[in-house]
């Protein structure tokens, strides 16, 4: 089975612009979560998606959006791009809603995206 | 405050040694405890889960949960220069969003 596979794996943008990220889930997986890694911060929640829907969020402001297709891949969007944006970003997928959690259900996470703003 | 705190190392052993990586946390809402490992340039992979207070065992690794005293723990026996990799915990609870301490950089020297 194939993992959780995200594009680009690398991008740079400069201050003020906007990106999209873009995530395919494990095939069968309804849920995706997204995470912005950073050294100082470490793994930071960002969103949820189950069935199209944003399920939960995190306390990221209102230039992160996001959004879930009908076959569960999902992307992110940043815009008005800031330095302090430049991270490592993290899809997961499981088959369940991320949380509740049970003995049978994994997140797993693909290799991320690397962006950084200049 | 965070509402979890994890030592960032980096923390150097050599192979064979036993280790102890610690997590402590403020949030008592907290009843899922996990954790990952993250090899460089990679994504994390879910290496325990623990739900509530105890112990669970799984071949050289074993996790504690010590709710009482909000403090989790990830042993690693016999350690291998493979186990060498940053190790972040997880916790989830009732908000149904998981909070992630910033990991510990583990290096095990053959």
């Amino acid at each position: 089975k194939a993992g959780v596979t995200q594009t680009p794996r690398y991008l740079i943008k400069t201050r003020g612009q906007q990106v999209t990220l873009s995530c395919s889930p494990i095939s069968g997986h309804r849920s995706v979560s997204w995470y912005q890694q950073t050294p100082g911060q470490g793994l930071q929640f960002l969103f949820e998606y189950f069935s199209e829907t944003q399920r939960n969020k995190g306390n990221f402001p209102g230039r992160f959006s996001g959004r879930q297709f009908s076959n569960s891949r999902s992307e992110m969007n940043v815009s008005t791009l800031e330095l302090g944006d430049s991270a490592l970003y993290l899809c997961a997928s499981s088959s369940g809603l991320a949380g509740q959690w049970s003995s049978t259900d994994t997140q797993y996470f693909g290799p991320g995206t690397r962006l950084t703003v200049l | 405050q965070k509402e979890v705190e994890q030592d960032p190392g980096p923390l150097s052993v050599p192979e064979g040694a036993i280790v102890s990586l610690n997590c402590t946390y403020s949030n008592s809402a907290f009843q899922y405890f996990m954790w990952y490992r993250q090899y460089s340039r990679k994504g994390p992979e879910l290496l325990m889960y623990t739900y509530s207070s105890g112990n669970k065992e799984d071949g050289r690794f074993t996790a504690q949960v010590d709710k009482s005293s909000k403090y989790i723990s990830l042993f690693i026996r016999d350690s291998q220069p493979s186990d060498s990799a940053t190790y972040l915990c997880a916790m989830s609870g009732g908000t149904y969003k998981y909070i992630f301490g910033t990991g510990t950089r583990l290096k095990v020297l053959a």
